[in-house]
């Protein structure tokens, strides 16, 4: 089946710095890829919907400069979380939609767990 | 405003019992999605509902969409301590998946 990897799964990095996800599909091409913020108990919340070679879609409240997407390829997305504050910390998940019709294209990453110190 | 509002938030039961979860939204959905997530794990998907009226069956665990296709049901039948976890309806709408609030279920020995 469809499988999307994320990586890293943790990491922890200082206030100020950036750090950037990657999200990639497998063996499959994802025309399109999301991109969620989880705190803890709580639901997956959208940030933005990429498409590759365009520029990403934010969802109200999402600053596009802070979150930085890049869908250069139909496999692989990028979220990088520039000058990254502890407010910041949080379960991020990526999401990508290829053509696998068994559950309508959406296959998600492990998630990639951030903590800013 | 939360577009899929899901409900109960909590749910602790003991092993054993039945139990539903509910999942509505004023909104229509072509297709609706329950998802299970473990703690620092994405959410796997359990079934994908389209028809509405439309009723899955996964062992213990029954799917169903509304007939206006605004609503799910999962119930969970005897519930073993390994259902434990959080689960999640999303809703297909303009080509992305939103989420409800989540419902974490704890099922006690």
């Amino acid at each position: 089946g469809a499988v999307v990897s994320q990586h890293p799964s943790w990491v922890i990095c200082k206030s100020g710095t950036s750090v950037k996800i990657e999200c990639r599909s497998l063996d499959f091409q994802a025309t399109t890829m999301f991109w969620y913020r989880q705190f803890p108990k709580q639901s997956l919340m959208l940030m933005a919907t990429s498409n590759e070679g365009s520029k990403a879609t934010y969802e109200q409240g999402v600053e596009k400069d802070k979150f930085l997407i890049n869908h250069a390829s139909l496999t692989l997305s990028t979220l990088t979380v520039t000058s990254a504050h502890p407010e910041d910390s949080s379960f991020y998940i990526c999401s990508a939609q290829g053509t696998d019709s068994t559950n309508y294209g959406y296959t998600f990453g492990s998630g990639t767990r951030l903590t800013v110190v | 405003t939360q577009l899929l509002e899901q409900s109960p938030q909590f749910l602790s039961i003991q092993e054993g019992e039945n139990l539903t979860v509910y999942c509505n939204s004023s909104s229509v959905f072509s297709s609706l999605q329950w998802y299970r997530q473990e703690p620092g794990e994405g959410p796997v998907l359990l079934v994908t509902v389209v028809t509405g009226g439309e009723v899955k069956k996964l062992k213990r665990l029954t799917f169903q969409f509304g007939d206006a296709r605004k609503d799910s049901s999962l119930h969970i039948t005897a519930a073993q301590t390994g259902d434990t976890g959080l689960y999640l309806c999303a809703g297909d709408q303009g080509g992305k998946l939103i989420f409800g609030q989540g419902t974490e279920l704890s099922v006690k020995p």
